[in-house]
């Protein structure tokens, strides 16, 4: 049974680039977090999804960021116009729709803007 | 947002030797749980301790859990060089997780 599947592991994108995230949640899973983890710093929650549904976006920032979770294929997080400052860890949990808190991460992907 | 905090920062142990880390919290929680998380991956999940629950075990994991003074620990004994990673306590609100900073851990051979 693989866990949460998160791709490109690493990414390097220039300022002003577009970044795609792909996160492919736990087999039964239904419930995607996106979590952005800076250096040094713990994780903080960015965006809560269901299968077609934004639930909670409260922690993306307003402009250049967005998620989706279509109802066939990954959740994807879409950075664009990337800046120094998105450089960070990004990680992606899921969960089943019953038990919301327990929460499986997935590796990371490692997002480094030159 | 209810944030965990831990301490301290870093702790360095000889192998065998037990590790300790604090996490405190500022309001009400339903759950608190420690992850565990090695260099450049992905977090672990460790345990989860409800309000209810005082005291949890978990191998040579022991986590307890104050809620009146609004604390947390974990205690790692008999450590090995694998123990060697950062740990992370987090409160959940409703599904969002809210985690502090992290203790990091150095088990020397």
């Amino acid at each position: 049974n693989a866990g949460v599947m998160q791709n490109p592991r690493h990414l390097v994108r220039r300022r002003g680039q577009e970044a795609r995230l792909r996160c492919s949640p736990m087999k039964g899973h239904s419930h995607v977090y996106w979590y952005r983890q800076l250096p040094e710093e713990g994780l903080k929650f960015m965006v809560y999804l269901q299968k077609e549904n934004i639930i909670d976006e409260s922690g993306m920032p307003k402009e250049r960021f967005s998620a989706e979770f279509p109802k066939e294929g990954p959740s994807i997080l879409r950075i664009q116009q990337v800046v120094r400052g998105d450089s960070a860890a990004y990680f992606c949990a899921s969960s089943a729709s019953e038990t919301y808190n327990e929460q499986f991460f997935g590796p990371g992907t490692r997002l480094t803007v030159l | 947002s209810q944030q965990g905090e831990e301490d301290p920062q870093a702790l360095s142990i000889q192998e065998g030797e037990n590790a300790t880390m604090n996490c405190s919290y500022k309001t009400s929680i339903n759950n608190l749980q420690w992850y565990r998380q090695n260099s450049g991956r992905g977090l672990v999940h460790l345990i989860l301790i409800r309000s209810n629950e005082r005291e949890k075990h978990s191998g040579r994991l022991r986590v307890t859990l104050d809620t009146s003074k609004k604390s947390s620990s974990l205690l790692i004994t008999a450590s090995r060089a694998a123990d060697t990673a950062s740990y992370f306590c987090a409160t959940d609100d409703d599904y969002k997780l809210s985690f502090g900073a992290g203790t990091t851990v150095t088990v020397r051979a």
